[in-house]
């Protein structure tokens, strides 16, 4: 079935590496993503990764895909105050367009 | 800025009244997704339209319902509201060759009181 699952929460210091880290279960996922949303706001989107693909790199974010063991990460290097939010995993299957999302990750970032 | 944008930003409503939310999409944007956020919760997929026809449909009951329009916004229509309906109410626009990007509008906050 589908599910994601994410830690619920994160706390680093400014310029220390994040990672926040997802499971899901179903192994025909296609798209893999990562959404941040900001307090009272909506979901943006961060970056994606095909689910044939092991590693994607985007300026600071570095997106790890581990098909195997169905873990996925999002690595924030030097994080700043503004990158506190909440971060969103989410996977689509094939033939559909539809997001599942997981629970969330709340990163604190603190001077 | 998505240019995908919501409408209202926030609505108070009594169990058992109506609700239409409004989503205008991304330009040239012709799917329009609907997703239903609880508080402390990810968001759950209500249902997908796609050049006017309901494409696709979460685990929500009847009384939520879609229309898109031919410029391709779209309503989400709550009928018969539950004090669980209340929740934050996402818009999201795609192509349809290009489902892996879909942007979220800032979305609905609705309270059932």
């Amino acid at each position: 079935g589908e599910d994601v699952e994410q830690s619920l929460f994160l706390s680093v210091r400014e310029g220390d590496s994040s990672v926040i880290n997802c499971t899901y279960t179903d192994s025909s996922s296609t798209y893999l993503y990562w959404y941040k949303q900001e307090p009272g706001a909506g979901l943006q989107l961060l970056t994606y990764i095909f689910s044939n693909m092991d590693m994607k790199q985007d300026q600071r974010l570095t997106v790890l895909l581990n098909k195997k063991d169905k873990h996925l990460s999002l690595r924030i290097a030097d994080t700043q105050t503004g990158d506190s939010a909440i971060y969103f995993c989410a996977e689509t299957l094939p033939g559909f367009q539809k997001l599942v999302f997981g629970t969330g990750t709340r990163l604190l970032v603190s001077p | 800025e998505t240019g995908v944008t919501q409408s209202p930003t926030h609505l108070i409503k009594t169990r058992g009244q109506q609700v239409t939310l409004r989503c205008s999409s991304q330009s040239g944007h012709n799917t329009v997704s609907w997703y239903q956020q609880a508080l402390g919760q990810g968001p759950q997929f209500i249902f997908q339209y796609y050049r006017e026809e309901e494409n696709g449909r979460g685990n929500f009951p009847p009384r939520f319902s879609g229309l898109q329009f031919p410029n391709y916004s779209s309503e989400l229509n709550v009928n018969a509201l539950e004090l669980d309906d209340s929740a934050l109410y996402l818009c999201a626009s795609s192509l349809p060759d290009r489902g892996t990007e879909a942007f979220f509008g800032q979305g609905t906050r609705l309270t059932v009181v």
